[in-house]
């Protein structure tokens, strides 16, 4: 089973409104991903989690803020967004992500398309 | 800062038709290159994983092959069919580093006619 599920698919939320999106993986990947994508544009990475750890925050605004409850599931906290920060957001998951040698294919979500009015 | 860019932007071909997409990247230092297909609005699937040390991965009608030295990768797609339909990115994950951070192309958006 190489799935990642994302809930919810759709999201609209106003710019006061506290939210959250929610990714799950059943792989046994310690290494997950979120990315944000916007229409007509290549995904842009925000965070990296290795071992339920932060390892990477790619400048990310604190309106986001990333949780990893457990080895398999992911969440992305939104507060206080802004209409500009409408976009996909994509979350990914690998095996891990040390060694030059090993490659650690990302496997990704079906998204969550963010609206923010 | 590696950068990572596709040729063509867009491409209409007709059914059964060979075609080559083609992604360069200014940094040879990677560890590997990934190619992804996405349908309109949904999410990113795996076609391909290149090694740094492979020089061609194949599956199915897909091949895709990479030059380290050059930049370059290429995705071929054999016998196309309408259903292969969508954009295609690229992305290579940097070297120098214990990270898994793709940088991906600007995708190339594949429109097959039946």
């Amino acid at each position: 089973d190489t799935e990642v599920t994302q809930t919810p698919k759709h999201l609209v939320m106003g710019m006061t409104n506290k939210k959250s999106l929610k990714c799950e993986q059943h792989m046994g990947h310690r290494a997950m991903y979120w990315y944000k994508q916007k229409a007509k544009k290549p995904p842009e990475l925000m965070f990296v989690y290795s071992y339920e750890k932060l390892s990477i925050n790619e400048s990310v605004p604190s309106r986001f803020s990333p949780e990893c409850p457990n080895s398999s599931l992911l969440n992305l906290h939104l507060h206080a967004l802004q209409p500009e920060d409408s976009a996909l957001y994509l979350c990914a998951s690998s095996q891990g992500i040390q060694g030059p040698g090993v490659p650690y294919e990302q496997y990704f979500g079906p998204g969550t398309r963010l609206t923010v009015t | 800062k590696q950068e990572v860019t596709q040729i063509p932007a867009a491409l209409s071909v007709p059914e059964g038709e060979n075609l080559v997409l083609n992604c360069s990247f200014t940094d040879s230092a990677i560890y590997n290159l990934q190619w992804f297909r996405q349908d309109p609005g949904k999410g990113l699937t795996s076609l391909l994983l290149i090694q740094s040390s492979q020089r061609e991965q194949t599956s199915g009608r897909l091949n895709a092959s990479l030059d380290k030295s050059s930049g370059r990768s290429t995705l071929y797609i054999a016998a196309s069919q309408p259903g292969d339909s969508a954009t295609y990115l690229c992305a290579v994950r940097p070297g120098g580093g214990a990270t898994n951070k793709l940088i991906f192309g600007t995708g190339t958006l594949l429109a097959v006619q039946p």
